[in-house]
């Protein structure tokens, strides 16, 4: 069974970077099926995605994002993580990595079909 | 950008009820829009992709519909763990949720 645990600080300072990192368990991010993604929900509001990661290290960031964010992924320690520089409060949130499948219909839908329980990190002095 | 909107932001209804929640995306997507429902502190569950396809283990009293700009998520008889946030996602051009739709009791 895959299980996604995130982890990281739950308060990074103003100015300051926020890095979390994904241990996925139950199965690989080497798994050529599946891409591997971020994505984070202020408190009380909706969600949004911040990026993506296929294993072989290719990218692919929200655009309103992209200055600020790093993705990567360790083969070797099965991880994922997310660095997120010049954090401010409008980046609290709680983050969440998930498993991004293909989907195919006759063409290719781009679902987040698994989860981790998410964490959520505080951006104050 | 694609910009989404969900209809109503929020409605109130009874074990029992049909519920109906729409997803209006600004360009036409064919039939990248994905469901999914939320619980209080809890990750969003996958219900529904590609508009009208039932996730694996996904009760089939859910059901999607739609094509284009219009969709539509149906629950018919409502369960009381059906009480929760619900939220469409296109993957047509950058992945973006709506603004979600949460379904309490009435």
């Amino acid at each position: 069974q895959l299980h996604l645990q995130e982890s990281g600080p739950g308060l990074v300072k103003p100015s300051e970077t926020l890095s979390l990192t994904c241990t996925v368990s139950g199965g690989s991010v080497s798994n050529s099926n599946y891409y591997w993604g971020w994505i984070r929900q202020p408190p009380g509001k909706g969600l949004e995605w911040i990026g993506s990661i296929y294993y072989t290290g290719s990218t692919y960031y929200n655009p309103p994002l992209k200055s600020r964010v790093t993705i990567s992924v360790d083969t070797s320690k099965n991880q994922l993580s997310l660095k997120v520089t010049s954090v401010t409060a409008a980046d609290t949130a709680v983050y969440y990595c998930a498993r991004l499948e293909k989907k195919f219909i006759g063409s290719s839908v781009d679902v987040f079909e698994m989860w981790g329980r998410g964490t959520m990190v505080t951006v104050s002095s | 950008d694609i910009q989404m909107t969900q209809s109503p932001s929020s409605l109130s209804a009874s074990v029992g009820d049909r519920v109906t929640i729409t997803c209006r995306t600004s360009q036409h997507i064919r039939n990248y829009l994905n469901w999914y429902q939320q619980k209080p502190g809890k990750a969003p569950k996958l219900l529904i992709y590609g508009a009208s396809t039932l996730q694996s283990g996904v009760p089939t009293r859910f059901s999607g519909s739609g094509s284009g700009t219009d969709f539509a998520l149906t629950i018919n008889s409502l369960q009381p763990e059906d009480f929760a946030t619900y939220y469409c996602q296109q993957s047509y051009s950058t992945l973006t949720f709506g603004p979600g739709t949460t379904v309490d009791i009435k």
